[in-house]
C-alpha cells in the first residue's frame, strides 16, 4: 500500500507569488490534514480536511488555504508568500479522521521563499 | 540533511542501552497521544499511540507511559540501535478531528 505522497518534494518561489502543495492520502484514507514545521516553531497545526470540507483549521492567517477533492487528495495554496513562510509542509492521512485514530505522515514539501 | 530544530535538547545513549524520552503535554483535556520518530530529510514516522484510559502500552522495543496527573508522557527504547537516532515528538489530540498539538522535540543521538 503506497504512503502518504506530497509533490513537489522541494520548491523555491519569490515572495509575493503564491505556490500550491498537492497530497495524496494512502488509499481508502478520507481525512487529510496539513502542518507547518519550521525550526522556530515546530510542527503546528494548519488544517484537515474530511469529505471536501474543511473541519477544523489552525491559528494561521487567510493566506493560508487549502481544498480536498472527491478522490480525497488534497492540495494547499499559499498567496503573496513572505520569507517566514518558507518551512517544510506536510500532509497527513488518517481512514476517516475521527478523535483517537492515529494519523500518518507524507515526506513534505520543502518550500524555500526567497 | 534538513534541520528539523536547531535548539532541540538532546539525548544521547550507548547503543544497546535503554532510552527515556520525556514529553510535557499541555492540555489536560487531551486523551489521544502519539509519538513519531523524524529522520532528517523524512516526515514524522508513527510509532506507538496511547489513550488516555490507559497508563502504559507496549510495542516493539517501544513503551509508552502517561501520568495523567502530571501531563506527563514518556517513550522508552529498549537496547537502543543506530537507527533509533532521530527526533522523536509527542503529539497530543483532544478535539474532534485530526489536530494534533506537537511537542518541541528531542533529539535522540546513538554513541557506538
Amino acid at each position: 500500500k503506497a504512503g502518504v505522497t506530497q509533490t513537489p518534494r522541494y520548491l523555491i518561489k519569490t515572495r509575493g507569488q503564491q505556490v500550491t502543495l498537492s497530497c495524496s492520502p494512502i488509499s481508502g484514507h478520507r481525512s487529510v490534514s496539513w502542518y507547518q514545521q519550521t525550526p522556530g516553531q515546530g510542527l503546528q497545526f494548519l488544517f484537515e480536511y474530511f469529505s471536501e470540507t474543511q473541519r477544523n483549521k489552525g491559528n494561521f492567517p487567510g493566506r493560508f488555504s487549502g481544498r480536498q477533492f472527491s478522490n480525497s487528495r488534497s492540495e494547499m495554496n499559499v498567496s503573496t508568500l513572505e520569507l517566514g513562510d518558507s518551512a517544510l509542509y506536510l500532509c497527513a492521512s488518517s481512514p476517516q479522521g475521527t478523535h483517537n485514530t492515529e494519523a500518518f505522515f507524507g515526506q513534505g514539501t520543502r518550500l524555500t521563499v526567497v | 540533511g534538513e534541520s528539523v530544530g536547531l535548539h532541540l535538547p538532546t539525548l544521547s545513549v550507548q547503543e544497546g542501552d535503554n532510552s527515556i524520552i520525556n514529553c510535557a503535554y499541555s492540555n489536560s483535556a487531551s486523551d489521544y497521544f502519539i509519538w513519531y520518530k523524524q529522520e532528517s530529510g523524512k516526515g514524522p514516522q508513527f510509532i506507538i499511540d496511547i489513550r488516555s484510559n490507559m497508563d502504559k502500552r507496549q510495542g516493539q522495543r517501544v513503551t509508552v507511559l502517561l501520568n495523567k496527573t502530571v501531563k506527563h508522557l514518556s517513550l522508552q527504547i529498549a537496547a537502543t540501535q543506530p537507527g533509533d537516532s532521530a527526533v522523536y515528538f509527542c503529539a497530543e489530540n483532544w478535539d474532534s478531528g485530526q489536530n494534533f498539538v506537537f511537542g518541541p522535540g528531542t533529539r535522540l543521538s546513538v554513541l557506538p
